[in-house]
């Protein structure tokens, strides 16, 4: 199976700042890989598939990136609504896995 | 917007067989892949399985031996049955639709599945 790797696992940031995100897998999976944005309480939103594709409805603020093992997810001008967890997601072949998630957190 | 509704029993103990249900508000039930994800409390995403049609079913290597999927489109719905819980298997469970893409683009509010003697 294809393991992700998120770092960092939190970071703190302040309103207005610029955010990365990376994740790792541990085989070329191309750019099968997608971002989502996760509230407390709330189910997972998908922000970033194909590695750079924005999710229709999301800010421009969000940006994916890479492609084989390496991919980023940058927010610029964070604004207070971001402030949530991050996951990675996988897609190639027919398992699919997570990263252990990125929580963005307010300094 | 399609939406989707996750019901179920909240509290099983031990051994017991785990059933959920997802009803699909579309016919979209009949062009795209559907999976169920579960999240532990205070941890990470984890893909339990999916279906496309009644023939084509994934499930997760590490629990494949416990868990079925199925649908049923004429309800617009599709359901998951993971037999012998244990307290592992407390969870938010979500039902999802899946892309072509492999991605889930479309989530129910989940529900809370735990399991206690």
């Amino acid at each position: 199976d294809v393991q992700l790797t998120q770092s960092p696992s939190s970071v703190s940031a302040s309103v207005g700042d610029r955010v990365t995100i990376t994740c790792r897998a541990s085989q070329d999976i191309g750019t099968w890989l997608a971002w989502y944005q996760q509230n407390p309480g709330k189910g997972p939103k998908l922000l970033v598939h194909s590695a750079s594709t924005l999710q229709s409805g999301v800010p421009s603020r969000f940006t994916g990136s890479g492609s084989g093992t390496d991919f980023t997810l940058t927010i610029t001008s964070l604004q207070p609504e971001d402030f949530a967890t991050y996951y990675c997601q996988q897609g190639y072949g027919f398992s699919i896995t997570f990263g252990q998630g990125t929580r963005l957190e307010i300094k | 917007q399609v939406q989707l509704q996750e019901s179920g029993p909240g509290l099983l103990k031990p051994s017991e067989t785990l059933s959920l249900t997802c009803h699909v508000s579309d016919d979209s039930i009949n062009t795209y892949y559907w999976g169920w994800v579960r999240q532990p409390p205070g941890r990470a995403l984890e893909w339990v399985a999916s279906i496309y049609r009644a023939g084509n079913t994934y499930y997760n290597p590490s629990i494949k031996s416990r868990v079925t999927i199925s649908i049923d489109t004429s309800k617009r719905q599709f359901s998951l049955r993971l037999t012998s819980v244990t307290a592992a298997d407390s969870a938010v469970y979500y039902c999802a639709r899946k892309t072509a893409t492999a991605f889930f683009d479309v989530w129910g509010q989940g529900t809370q599945v735990t399991v206690s003697s």
